[in-house]
């Protein structure tokens, strides 16, 4: 059974522009979250996508955004992109309803902004 | 206040001895608890999954949920050096789907 799948895995962008990040969750899940992980903040939550909708969303500002396309992949977009930007951007799945099994996580997507 | 404390560690243990790793909360309205173990450089993996109080055994693990102190464990018995990482605990409410809250992690080292 495939894992969850985060693409690309490394980055390096310049302060200013704009990054897309991906994320393939486990066949038949349909939820997908977004967290970024730094070593000052630890694991902090981004948002979180059931069926196309967000269905729930973290303190951050709007320069964050993310959709949940009909497979159920889903992709994570930073605008404007900060210094502090930096950090491991991990996605995580689940079956998002009914019967609760737990949470897969991708390997992450490690963005550098210089 | 974090909403989820963690001791940062490093906790370091000899091979074959008990790891107990432990987590604290405030919100009383966490219903969901969960155990990670996050190797460097990779996304963190599912080890325990509870829902409520009590306690819950796979193999070496096991968890404990004590929701009347606000307090959960992880304990791993007959430990290895595989088992160095960082283990991080997370907690969710009932209505709030894929919104996990994390403590920071313990660093776990064990010393063949």
């Amino acid at each position: 059974k495939a894992g969850v799948t985060q693409t690309p895995r490394y980055l390096i962008k310049t302060r200013g522009q704009q990054v897309t990040l991906s994320c393939s969750p486990i066949s038949g899940h349909r939820s997908v979250s977004w967290y970024q992980q730094t070593p000052g903040q630890g694991l902090q939550f981004l948002f979180e996508y059931f069926s196309e909708t967000q269905r729930n969303k973290g303190n951050f500002p709007g320069r964050f955004s993310g959709r949940q396309f009909s497979n159920s992949r889903s992709e994570m977009n930073v605008s404007t992109l900060e210094l502090g930007d930096s950090a491991l951007y991990l996605c995580a799945s689940s079956l998002g309803a009914g019967e609760d099994y737990g949470y897969t996580f991708g390997s992450g997507t490690r963005l550098t902004v210089v | 206040q974090k909403e989820v404390e963690q001791d940062p560690g490093p906790l370091s243990v000899p091979e074959g001895a008990i790891v107990s790793l432990n987590c604290t909360y405030s919100n009383s309205a966490f219903q969901y608890f969960m155990w990670y173990r996050q190797y460097s450089r990779k996304g963190p993996e599912l080890l325990m999954y509870t829902y409520s109080s009590g306690n819950k055994e796979d193999g070496r693990f096991t968890a404990q949920v004590d929701k009347s102190s606000k307090y959960i464990s992880l304990f791993i018995r007959d430990s290895q050096p595989s088992d160095s990482a960082t283990y991080l605990c997370a907690m969710r409410l009932t209505d709030s789907w894929g919104k996990l809250q994390f403590g920071a992690g313990t660093q776990v080292v064990v010393t063949p």
